[in-house]
């Protein structure tokens, strides 16, 4: 199946302080989510961006489907961004199916 | 905004009961989907079901769970006799027709097996 590889692993910032999380999967997808699951295990969806950029607030996500990556940038970040970062990707199969693969995820905390 | 709710929120058991999280979708929604976190690990696909029935699952779905979609509004996964190692955050998902479009999630149900 396809691999989802996410980095770094883990990420500690000082509030206030920039950083880009980085997906690289192994095949083609047909499209790809971030999420953001809270401390209380909660799934965010961030963004649903099968290629190009898009930006919200002080989040924006660029995907790059042709060399099979994502970046996730996270600007002037807050103790409420802490917890971890998931990318999945999304395959298409036969008669509109489609199947979900989560990354190994990025655990970022932000310190004040 | 519609989105997919999930109840209970937690649910404690003892190894071997029956347990059935439920889930209700966006309500225009026709494709649904189980998925589980072992905690501080990463999301696992479960099940997939369109048109009342399974349409894909993952080696972890074996014979112990099963899904239904007992009305116009529910979707619920059964784990018939639960083992400690079921202990996970179960999330349910929903989505329209075509092939790519955005999956929502549930904010999901924490299952303990004591």
């Amino acid at each position: 199946g396809i691999q989802v590889e996410q980095s770094p692993p883990d990420l500690i910032l000082q509030e206030g302080a920039n950083s880009t999380l980085r997906c690289n999967f192994s095949d083609s997808v047909n499209n790809l989510q971030w999420f953001h699951q809270n401390p209380w295990g909660q799934l965010i969806n961030l963004f649903y961006i099968p290629s190009g950029t898009k930006q919200n607030g002080r989040l924006s996500a660029t995907t790059v489907a042709t060399e099979r990556y994502s970046l996730l940038y996270i600007s002037s970040s807050q103790t409420t961004d802490s917890g971890v970062y998931f990318c999945a990707v999304v395959k298409r199969g036969s008669g509109g199916y489609q199947k979900v693969t989560f990354g190994t995820g990025t655990k970022l905390q932000v310190i004040p | 905004e519609p989105e997919v709710t999930q109840t209970p929120s937690h649910q404690v058991t003892q190894m071997g009961q029956e347990v059935i999280l439920r889930c209700v979708p966006i309500s225009n929604h026709l494709y649904f989907y189980w998925y589980r976190q072992i905690l501080g690990q990463k999301v696992e696909f479960l099940v997939s079901f369109y048109n009342n029935e399974i349409s894909e699952k993952s080696e972890i779905f074996d014979d112990q769970f099963s899904v239904e979609r007992p009305d116009g509004s529910n979707f619920t996964l059964k784990i018939r006799s639960t083992k400690l190692e079921d202990s996970a955050m179960y999330f349910c998902a929903s989505r329209m027709t075509g092939g790519a479009n955005e999956q929502f999630f549930g904010p999901g149900t924490r299952l303990t097996v004591l």
